[in-house]
């Protein structure tokens, strides 16, 4: 059974960088499918934040792309979100996800099958 | 940008049928997703490509699709239905993902 486990600060400040990192057990990141981050903000809807290739490609979602970075590190089977200048409004639950690639009329088209719990990132001095 | 339109809310008594309705410009191209979102929890896959049911989701979950608009259709809704449904797609491209804004589901 997958499992993934986000983990990092609850608690960051403006202006500062917001890190997450989230461990993945059941299924060996190197062995293929992207990888994805998406946040929640309290009472709001789901926004996905990004996706990594277990070989380093990503997808960023425009909106964000200017202050995110996703990484991975495949020795630890695990994969990282870094935003960067947060401000009250990048206050959410940030949950991680196995983004499967399945080819639909000739095009490969992705989605979230299996979802870490999530975890609550406030940003406030 | 890449848009999925959802009503805000859906209300049903139980036993009645709930559609829940996703409009987007891609989705003749691309299939729609549907996510239950129950309250404190991780999103469930309850439909993919358009109208498949993952193992374990109840047969009354039901999903079609035609032109721009996508359908999740709950049958005999149940009180434990209640939840937030979020459809998903991508966009033309197939690399950026996108959510609906979400449908709250009130059973009562």
């Amino acid at each position: 059974q997958v499992q993934l486990q986000e983990s990092g600060p609850g608690l960051v400040k403006p202006s500062e960088t917001l890190s997450l990192t989230c461990a993945v057990s059941g299924y060996s990141i190197s062995s293929g499918y992207y990888w994805g981050w998406i946040r929640q903000p309290p009472g709001k809807g789901l926004e996905w934040i990004g996706s990594i290739y277990h070989s380093g490609s990503t997808y960023y979602n425009p909106s964000l792309k200017s202050r995110v970075t996703i990484s991975v590190d495949t020795s630890k089977n695990q994969f990282s979100l870094k935003l960067s200048s947060v401000t009250a409004a990048d206050t959410a639950v940030y949950y991680c996800a196995r983004d499967v690639g399945t080819m639909v009329r000739g095009v490969i088209i992705y989605y979230f099958d299996y979802w870490g719990q999530g975890t609550l990132v406030t940003v406030s001095s | 940008s890449y848009e999925l339109t959802q009503p805000p809310s859906v209300s049903v008594s139980p036993g009645q049928t709930a559609r829940i309705t996703c409009s987007g410009d891609a989705l003749p191209k691309k299939y729609a997703y549907w996510y239950q979102q129950k309250s404190g929890q991780a999103p469930v896959l309850v439909i993919y490509e358009d109208s498949k049911r993952p193992s374990g989701i109840p047969e009354r979950f039901s999903g079609s699709s035609s032109g721009t608009m996508a359908t999740l259709t709950i049958s005999g809704a149940q009180v434990e239905d209640e939840a937030d449904y979020y459809c998903y797609s991508t966009d033309s491209s197939g690399n950026l993902r996108r959510f609906g804004g979400g449908t709250k589901l009130t059973v009562l």
